[in-house]
C-alpha cells in the first residue's frame, strides 16, 4: 500500500504550458518535500513546505501544501525542456516515525520543445 | 563538498552470490538511509542509521539483507545470498538531522541486476 499517491503518473507536455501534479494522502505529515529525479541521478530537494496552507514559489514552480497537512501540489508555469524529470513527493513522518521519509512513486514529466 | 558516493555504480551478479553495495555519506551528516527503487514500487526505506546506530531497519526485505555501518563515513548494505527480484536501483542518502526539516542528499545509486 503507498501511503502518498502522486497524479498523474505520466505527462507530456509542450514546451509553454502549464502543469499541475499532485500528491495525496489520508495520513498527516510533519513536512511535505518535493524532489526532482533525473535518469541516473538520485532524487534531488526542490522545496520543503511544513504549515498547514503553505505556498513557496521557487521561479516558475510553486509548491502548496494542504490545510490540513496531508496533501500537496506542485505548478510548472510556461514548462521548459530542463523541466523534464521525475517529480516525487515524500512526506516526513512524526512522533515513532520521526525521521522517515514516505515516497510516492513520482509523476514522470517530459516537456517537447 | 563531494556528495554522497556509492559504489560501484553498476553491478551485475549471479543469482544465489553475495553483493556489496558502499556508501560515504557527507561529512557532518549523522543520519543515513538505504533506499531501494524500482519501478513496480517506487522508491522504498530498507533502513535509516542516526548517529552509526540503526534505528528502523523494518523496510528491510528479509533476513538476505543486511546493512551496517561502522563508523560515521562508511556503510553497506548486504545481499547473501542475491535473488533477480533484488534488480532495483539502491541509493544512499545522508542528512544533517531528523525531523520536518531535513533535507536527504541523495548519492548517484548503484543499479542491481541479478541474472
Amino acid at each position: 500500500t503507498q501511503l502518498l499517491e502522486q497524479s498523474p503518473q505520466f505527462l507530456s507536455i509542450q514546451e509553454g504550458e502549464n502543469l499541475t501534479v499532485y500528491c495525496n494522502s489520508s495520513s498527516v505529515f510533519s513536512s511535505l518535500q518535493w524532489y526532482r529525479q533525473e535518469p541516473g541521478e538520485g532524487p534531488v530537494l526542490l522545496v520543503t513546505v511544513v504549515t498547514g496552507g503553505e505556498v513557496k514559489k521557487l521561479k516558475r514552480l510553486t509548491f502548496q501544501f494542504g490545510d490540513a497537512r496531508k496533501d500537496s501540489s506542485l505548478h510548472i508555469t510556461a514548462a521548459q525542456p530542463g523541466d523534464t524529470g521525475l517529480y516525487l513527493c515524500a512526506g516526513a513522518g512524526r512522533g515513532s516515525t520521526l525521521g522517515r521519509l514516505y515516497f510516492g512513486r513520482g509523476t514522470q514529466l517530459t516537456v517537447w520543445p | 563538498d563531494a556528495g554522497v558516493i556509492q559504489s560501484p555504480r553498476h553491478e551485475v551478479t549471479e543469482m544465489g552470490q553475495e553483493v556489496t553495495l558502499r556508501c560515504k555519506p557527507i561529512s557532518g551528516h549523522n543520519s543515513l538511509f538505504w533506499y531501494r527503487q524500482t519501478m513496480m514500487r517506487g522508491l522504498e526505506l530498507l533502513i535509516y542509521f542516526n548517529n552509526n546506530v540503526p534505528i528502523d531497519d523494518s523496510g528491510m526485505p528479509e533476513d538476505r539483507f543486511s546493512a551496517k555501518m561502522p563508523n560515521a563515513s562508511f556503510s553497506t548494505l548486504k545481499i547473501q545470498p542475491s535473488e533477480p527480484r533484488d534488480s532495483a536501483v539502491y541509493f544512499c542518502a545522508s542528512s544533517s538531522r531528523l525531523g520536518a526539516r531535513s533535507e536527504a542528499f541523495f548519492g548517484q545509486g548503484t543499479r542491481l541486476t541479478v541474472v
